[in-house]
């Protein structure tokens, strides 16, 4: 089956600093999202990316499909307490259902203020 | 508001018992999901549902029964086959077109007494 491999699993950085985690994927996707989860709740849907080298942003949050529609990368600048948790990566769309996602085990950050 | 309401927020279930737990959404979609996560790693999806009175087995389906009676409800089974029910589980729904971004409730805790 598809994988994804996410990258950092965890990171502690200081406040101000940028951040950057990225996703890589055996197989192509037609769609890359990117969710933060805050401790007992649900994803929250950061940004979506729907075609190859597509560049988004959301405030401080930057996130690129990449070329080769395996893989997307996702920015923080000048990172702030609240951007603490857990961010996932998902892709769909890539050879098997079109409504199946396929999660990245999580990039766990912690921000010092 | 509209969204994804899961209940209970925590719920424990007894040796050989089945516990079920509820989703409902008011964003007019047509897909739903369930998830489960375990400490570290990545969502895995359970049972899915394109459309009312359909739904298909996901990654992990073994020991879990879904049903999808309205469009608004895809309540979750865990049945006293699943050995290791204890986790994190996270319903979803989707406007059921293709690549359209997932968007999930708050999640149920359960736990084996």
């Amino acid at each position: 089956g598809q994988q994804l491999n996410q990258s950092p699993q965890s990171m502690f950085i200081q406040e101000g600093e940028d951040v950057s985690m990225n996703c890589t994927s055996s197989s192509i996707f037609n769609t890359w999202l990117w969710y933060k989860q805050d401790p007992g709740e649900g994803p929250v849907l950061l940004i979506a990316l729907y075609k190859a080298g597509e560049l988004t942003s959301n405030g401080r949050l930057t996130a690129q499909f990449g070329i080769t529609r395996k893989d997307s990368f996702l920015n923080i600048s000048a990172s702030i307490p609240s951007d603490v948790g857990i961010y996932f990566c998902a892709g769909t769309g890539g050879g098997g259902s079109n409504y199946k996602l396929t999660f990245g085990k999580g990039t766990l950050l912690t921000v010092n203020p | 508001d509209g969204g994804i309401t899961q209940s209970p927020k925590y719920l424990f279930r007894k040796e050989g018992q089945n516990v079920t737990l509820s989703c409902e959404q008011n964003l007019n979609h047509d897909a739903m999901y369930w998830y489960r996560q375990d400490p570290g790693q990545g969502l895995r999806l359970i049972y899915y549902s394109q459309i009312v009175n359909d739904f298909q087995k996901g990654d992990i389906a073994e020991g879990y029964s879904v049903s999808r009676e309205k469009k608004e409800s895809f309540p979750l089974t865990v049945t006293s086959a699943q050995k290791n029910p204890t986790a994190f589980y996270l319903c979803a729904s989707s406007a059921g077109h293709s690549n359209q971004p997932q968007h999930f409730g708050d999640g149920t805790r359960l736990s084996i007494l």
